[in-house]
């Protein structure tokens, strides 16, 4: 089965930029959706389709996907995107969704 | 509004089964793929199954085929995930998401508050 491999946490000061990245066999094949998710509440997609962002995400999210590695890059993070981060595709070989491990985004 | 509302956790024996329920409302339910996801304590989101918007095709993940079994209702905007042979490794808040079209191979748009199932001896 397919496999998205993601750092654990990402660790930053307010206002710098944090980059996430998710790691798959040519993933730049497929689209990539990222979802964003805080203790206690529901999943909220922030990327979609490799670059795309659903209305009311700031446009401090954005996305890059080539070769083996998507990126997910919040510039000027704040305390309020502190988050665990998801990466998802659906791996059409086998017909199965798919998530990444999860990046736990800690701003200092 | 998008509303999506599950229903249906709670403690389970292993060896047990239980259905889940998921009411849908604010959108056309019958032309949208839909999709079920849990968070395991402690572990990451996991894609658990998805099933188109008529309900003919349906997709299972490795570790839940063949115990698992989606499906819809789409006269009563309801959205059911039947679980057998529970096992603890299935304790999870389960969510249910609405995809953005209508085969279940896209991304979800609108996600549920999730509901809680433990199982435990």
């Amino acid at each position: 089965s397919y496999v998205l491999t993601q750092p654990p946490s990402v660790s930053l000061a307010p206002g710098k930029t944090a980059r996430i990245t998710c790691g798959g066999d040519n993933i730049g094949s497929k689209s990539v959706h990222w979802c964003q998710q805080k203790p206690g509440q529901a999943p909220v997609v922030v990327i979609y389709y490799d670059t795309d962002r659903p209305s009311g995400i700031p446009e401090r999210f954005s996305g890059s996907n080539s070769g083996n590695t998507a990126t997910l890059t919040i510039s000027r993070v704040e305390v309020g995107d502190e988050a665990d981060y998801y990466c998802q595709v659906w791996d059409s070989s086998s017909d199965q969704g798919v998530f990444g491990g999860g990046t736990t985004l800690t701003v200092l | 509004e998008v509303q999506l509302l599950e229903s249906g956790g709670g403690v389970v024996q292993p060896g047990g089964s239980l259905r889940l329920s998921c009411a849908a409302s604010g959108f056309t339910f019958n032309t949208y793929a839909m999709t079920w996801v849990r968070r395991a304590p402690g572990k990451g989101l996991e894609w658990v199954s998805s099933i188109s918007d008529s309900g003919d095709r349906t997709y299972y993940a490795d570790s839940v085929k063949g115990r698992f079994t989606i499906s819809r209702d789409n006269s009563k905007n309801t959205l059911y995930l039947q679980i057998n042979s529970l096992r603890v490794e299935d304790t999870a808040v389960y969510y249910c998401a609405k995809d953005v079209g209508p085969y279940g191979s896209n991304w979800c748009d609108y996600w549920g508050q999730g509901t809680l199932l433990t199982v435990s001896p």
